[in-house]
């Protein structure tokens, strides 16, 4: 149990395009999902926290306006990366709480989505 | 602000050794610590969580230890083998309902 997803694992896009990640808890309700960025040989660093039905809530440093994040129901959240450029390129990994699993505050990750942006 | 280091960045081992992975933390006030595996260019697997309350955690050839005062976690690999090969990212979390703070990772590599 526990399975969170994201779609697509890898997109490769042009300057200037925006792009829209999905992620979802498959098989329970996420309250609280956080989006993570990597660059190669970094670790993971928190950019936002998205409580189901209300605005996320962002890291120092990242841009609200370029980094779209919609947690429209429990199962779903979405990052959109507006009008993007090669230094946008990295690794996008989500992850998800759920109150009803377990009794640990445990976070389960998506396999994350590898955006390359020309 | 919370601040995660692990030492070594990178590590080769000969097949069959024991090994530790070391992670540190700035504030003790945490609420548990989680251990992770990345094979490249993939996602996070959960190894070991340890909750604060907790002083370490077994599963399998891994073992994780956790000295909240101390701000200090080891992770203990037995027996190690070539599979056991990738990046191991140390996380803690804060308060519950937070996001981790991850470390940069100890990139291992056992050869055979």
């Amino acid at each position: 149990g526990a399975v969170v997803s994201q779609h697509p694992s890898r997109v490769i896009c042009k300057s200037g395009t925006s792009v829209k990640i999905e992620c979802r808890s498959l098989d329970f309700q996420a309250t609280t999902m956080f989006w993570y960025r990597q660059f190669p040989k970094q670790s993971l660093m928190l950019m936002a926290t998205s409580n189901e039905g209300s605005k996320a809530t962002y890291e120092q440093g990242v841009e609200k306006d370029k980094f779209l994040i919609n947690h429209a129901s429990l199962t779903l959240s979405t990052l959109t990366v507006t009008s993007a450029h090669p230094e946008d390129s990295s690794f996008y990994i989500c992850s998800a709480r759920g109150a009803t699993v377990g009794s640990t505050d445990t976070q389960y990750f998506g396999p994350g989505t590898r955006l390359t942006v020309l | 602000k919370q601040e995660v280091t692990q030492i070594p960045a990178a590590l080769s081992v000969p097949e069959g050794e024991n090994l530790v992975l070391n992670c540190s933390f700035t504030d003790s006030a945490i609420y548990n610590l989680q251990w992770f595996r990345q094979d490249p260019g993939k996602g996070l697997t959960s190894l070991l969580l340890i909750q604060s309350s907790q002083r370490e955690q077994t599963s399998g050839r891994l073992n994780a230890s956790l000295d909240k005062s101390s701000g200090r976690s080891t992770l203990y690999i037995a027996a190690s083998q070539p599979g056991d090969s990738a990046t191991y990212l140390c996380a803690v979390g804060g308060q519950a309902g937070t996001a981790l703070i991850f470390g940069k990772g100890t990139t291992l590599s056992v050869s055979s």
